[in-house]
C-alpha cells in the first residue's frame, strides 16, 4: 500500500487535457520535491517532471507539474495517442527515510 | 549517451540469494547516486534501494531492509544489489536508475531491467 495515492485511470479525447493527482502528506509531498515518470507499454520509465514543475531537456511543455500543500498534479495538454501510458509520481518520505512511488495512473486517449 | 545495463536476474528458490549488477556508461559514474527500482508483473513501481555517488550513504525500503545490500565499485562503473533470504513476493523486474538528487529523488535514466523469479 503506497503512501502516495493516484487515480487508477484517466481518459480524454485527442487534443484535450488531463490532470493526474498525487495525494500524500507532510512527510513526503508537503516537504520534499515531487517527480513524475511516464512508462509507455513495455518500456522503462522516463522522467517527465522533477522538483514539482521542472522539465528535463527534451520533454515538451505539454507536460506540466504543480504542487499544493500535500498534493501534486501532473497536467498533459494537447493529448496524443502516444501519451497512452502509466504515470507515476514519486518523492522522498522523510518519516520512512525512503523513496516512495504513487500507485500509478493509466492514461487512455479515447 | 547514458547506458545502464542490468544483469544477474534468475530463477531462484525461496530463501535463496542473488547478486544483481548494473553497469553504467556515458556519464561520470562516481558523481551520481544510483538506485534500484522493481516492478512485479502487472504491478506498479517500487523503489528498493539507493546509494550515494561515493557509496558512503545507502538507503533501503522497509520491504527489503536487512535482506538486501546495495554497493558500488566506481572503478568498474557498476552498482550491485545483493539479495538474500529471497521471498516469492520479491519476484519482479529489477531496474537500476541514475539519480541527480542528494537523497533518492530524481531518476533521470533507467535500464531495461533484469527479471528475478522466486519460486519453488
Amino acid at each position: 500500500q503506497s503512501v502516495l495515492t493516484q487515480p487508477p485511470s484517466v481518459s480524454a479525447a485527442p487534443g484535450q487535457k488531463v490532470t493526474i493527482s498525487c495525494s500524500g502528506s507532510s512527510s513526503n509531498i508537503g516537504n520534499n520535491y515531487v517527480s513524475w515518470y511516464q512508462q509507455l507499454p513495455g518500456t522503462a520509465p522516463k522522467l517527465l517532471i522533477y522538483e514539482y514543475h521542472k522539465r528535463p531537456s527534451g520533454i515538451p511543455d505539454r507536460f506540466s507539474g504543480s504542487k499544493s500543500a500535500t498534493s501534486a498534479t501532473l497536467g498533459i495538454t494537447g493529448l496524443q495517442t502516444g501519451d497512452e501510458a502509466d504515470y507515476y509520481c514519486g518523492t522522498w518520505d522523510s518519516s520512512l527515510s525512503a523513496y516512495v512511488f504513487g500507485t500509478g495512473t493509466k492514461v487512455t486517449v479515447l | 549517451e547514458v547506458h545502464l545495463l542490468e544483469s544477474g536476474g534468475a530463477l531462484v528458490q525461496p530463501g535463496g540469494s542473488l547478486r544483481l549488477s548494473c553497469e553504467a556508461s556515458g556519464f561520470t559514474f562516481s558523481t551520481y547516486a544510483m538506485n534500484w527500482v522493481r516492478q512485479a508483473p502487472g504491478k506498479g513501481l517500487e523503489w528498493v534501494s539507493g546509494i550515494s555517488g561515493s557509496g558512503s550513504n545507502t538507503y533501503y525500503a522497509d520491504s527489503v531492509k536487512g535482506r538486501v545490500t546495495i554497493s558500488r565499485d566506481n572503478s568498474k562503473n557498476t552498482v550491485y544489489l545483493q539479495m538474500n533470504s529471497l521471498r516469492v513476493e520479491d519476484t519482479a523486474v529489477y531496474s537500476c536508475a541514475k539519480d541527480f538528487g542528494v537523497v533518492p529523488s530524481n531518476f533521470d535514466y533507467w535500464g531495461h531491467g533484469t527479471l528475478v523469479t522466486v519460486s519453488s
